[in-house]
Order: C-alpha cells, then sequence, then structure tokens
C-alpha cells in the first residue's frame, strides 16, 4: 500500500488567498484526522472522521476552516480566507478501527505570507 | 484537559549509549499509547503502540513500558546509534478509534 497520502507537500500563498489541502487515506481505512504541527504548540488535532462522518471539530480554529469527506478515499481541508498564523505543517492521518495503530501522510508545509 | 509531556525536550548522548525517554500524561483511563518517530521535515512513524491491558511492547532495539496508574510510559532504547537522531513522540488515546494527544517530543541526538 502507499500509505496516507497528502498533496501539496508545499504551498506558500498570500494572505486572502483560499487554499485547499487534500489527504488520500489508506485503502480500508474507516478513521481519518487531520493535525496541525506548529513550534509552539506542538500537534493539536483539528477534526476527524469516522465513515466519512465528522465526528468532533472542536479543534477547528474558525469558522475560515473547513473539512470535507465526501467519500472514503478522499478528503480535503480548505481555509478561507487564510492568514500568516495559519502557517504550520498539516498532517492527515488514517487508522482501520478501534484502538488501532494511525498511519502519518507526509505533511503538507503551508506558508501565508 | 489532557495534556502530555515529554522529558527531556532535547537529548544529546555518544552512540552505543542505551537510553530512556519519558512520557506522563494526566489522565490514566487511556485507552491506548503510541511512540512516534519524526525526522526533520518528514511525516511521523509509528514505533510502538501499546493497549491499556499491556506494560510493555517490543520491537528490535526498542522496549515501551507502559504505567497506567502512575500516568507514565518509557521509551527504551538500546545501543543508540546515529540512525536514531529524530524528535520521538508520545501519544495518548482516551477512546477506541478517537484522535491522539501529543507531547511536544524529545529531540535525540545520537554523537558518533
Amino acid at each position: 500500500d502507499a500509505g496516507v497520502i497528502q498533496s501539496p507537500r508545499h504551498e506558500v500563498t498570500e494572505m486572502g488567498q483560499e487554499v485547499t489541502l487534500r489527504c488520500k487515506p489508506i485503502s480500508g481505512h474507516n478513521s481519518l484526522f487531520w493535525y496541525r504541527q506548529t513550534m509552539m504548540r506542538g500537534l493539536e488535532l483539528l477534526i476527524y472522521f469516522n465513515n466519512n462522518v465528522p465526528i468532533d471539530d472542536s479543534g477547528m480554529p474558525e469558522d475560515r476552516f473547513s473539512a470535507k469527506m465526501p467519500n472514503a478515499s478522499f478528503s480535503t481541508l480548505k481555509i478561507q480566507p487564510s492568514e500568516p498564523r495559519d502557517s504550520a505543517v498539516y498532517f492527515c492521518a488514517s487508522s482501520l478501527g478501534e484502538g488501532d495503530t494511525q498511519y502519518f501522510g507526509p505533511g503538507t508545509r503551508l506558508t501565508v505570507l | 484537559k489532557q495534556e502530555v509531556t515529554q522529558i527531556p525536550a532535547a537529548l544529546s548522548v555518544p552512540e552505543g549509549e542505551n537510553l530512556v525517554l519519558n512520557c506522563s500524561f494526566t489522565d490514566s483511563a487511556i485507552y491506548n499509547l503510541q511512540w512516534f518517530r519524526q525526522d526533520p521535515g518528514k511525516g511521523l512513524t509509528s514505533l510502538l503502540l501499546i493497549q491499556s491491558s499491556q506494560r510493555e511492547q517490543t520491537s528490535g532495539r526498542l522496549n515501551a513500558s507502559l504505567d497506567k496508574s502512575s500516568g507514565r510510559s518509557t521509551l527504551y532504547i538500546a545501543a543508540s546509534q546515529p540512525g536514531d537522531s529524530a524528535t520521538y513522540l508520545c501519544a495518548v488515546g482516551y477512546s477506541g478509534n478517537t484522535p491522539l494527544v501529543f507531547g511536544k517530543g524529545t529531540r535525540l541526538s545520537v554523537i558518533a
């Protein structure tokens, strides 16, 4: 299996622009997680899905952030409008079931100028 | 709010030394605990997963222990090598298939 796939790997954009991050989980996994990593705050959950249904989005910073999972093999995280403080590495992870290991993608490094 | 703490934040050791990384968590009602490795600019690689009913897990030169009652886990690395240099992250799960709560990691440097 190719593992969790994220695109793009790097994104540089200007403040106010819309940013869309993409994730393809491991085939057969039924849970998907979006995390954000910064130097100051470490790794923090943004939102997660079980069987394509959003379960907990309490980690989403503001209404500027939204996430979708239209099917079992694809998810997006959108930031509109983007701000410099959104600059971070965004990770997607998936797992097979309860108590299973979470497998992480390589991350998307976002820089908002 | 669940908190996961890792001490030390950074560690430098000579090659060949055995070492221990520490992780503590505030709520002992955990479901499982994972140790990850992160290389600079890379994603996270899962090293070991310990379920709440287990006391330890081993993989090669790595051994992770779990003491739920005291809210602690340790990652033991035997005969360290320069290739072990990375950031090691501890993460706790509090129920079935739910997000992990991460510590901020220990940055390990193994000097040849």
